[in-house]
């Protein structure tokens, strides 16, 4: 099993552009979760989802989109990068909901907005 | 307002030597707390899980203990290697949220030869 795969590793935008940030696993899981990590701050949710076609809100929603339309896939879109958007994102997936089960992450994707 | 607090922020070690790390959290109440390792340019690995009633737990040379009592958990890495450099995330899951897990900034552990 490849586990969680998220590509790209590394991405520097512009200022207004969209990019599709890709999150694949292969582990059969129905919940995926996607986070940012800036320094000195702890991962913070972005959005979630429960199973194919449903999504939700995390704590830090604004400026993404996601959508769910199979199993494995969760992509996580930036709409009209800003600066404040450069972290280093994490998607993650767990068999069961997350605070009752080990969430399995991604390598990461470095988001550089300039 | 939930949080989670770690120390030191950075730790340099010699190889061979223990080391603890500490967490300190106000969640309550909270239904499990867990030890993440990250390793550089990678994504956060489970180390530990401890639910609300549980003491210690062991994975190898890392154990980590937990006191509901004071709100503070501890990881102590035994005999370290230079294998154990990476960061060291804890993690609390409040009772009653099944989604929002609240991440501590980590404490960043470099062993040297």
């Amino acid at each position: 099993n490849a586990g969680v795969t998220q590509t790209p590793k590394f991405q520097v935008l512009k200022t207004g552009q969209s990019m599709t940030l890709q999150c694949a696993q292969d582990m059969n899981h129905e919940y995926m979760s996607w986070y940012r990590q800036d320094p000195g701050m702890g991962l913070r949710l972005i959005h979630y989802s429960v199973g194919a076609g449903i999504t939700d809100q995390g704590e830090v929603p604004n400026g993404y989109n996601v959508s769910r339309s199979t199993t494995e896939d969760f992509p996580l879109r930036l709409l009209s990068a800003a600066p404040s958007q450069t972290s280093v994102y994490f998607c993650a997936s767990s068999y069961s909901v997350p605070a009752v089960d080990t969430q399995y992450f991604g390598p990461g994707t470095r988001l550089t907005v300039l | 307002k939930n949080q989670v607090e770690q120390s030191p922020q950075s730790l340099i070690i010699l190889e061979g030597k223990n080391c603890t790390l500490q967490c300190n959290y106000t969640v309550s109440p909270f239904s499990n707390l867990r030890w993440y390792k990250q390793d550089t340019g990678r994504g956060p690995v489970s180390l530990t899980i401890m639910t609300f009633s549980e003491n210690t737990k062991s994975n190898g040379r890392y154990t980590a203990t937990l006191d509901a009592d004071t709100k503070q958990s501890s990881l102590h890495i035994t005999a370290s290697q230079l294998s154990d450099s990476a960061s060291y995330i804890c993690v609390v899951i409040p009772m009653d949220s099944s989604y929002k897990l609240i991440f501590g900034s980590g404490t960043r552990l470099l062993v040297r030869p």
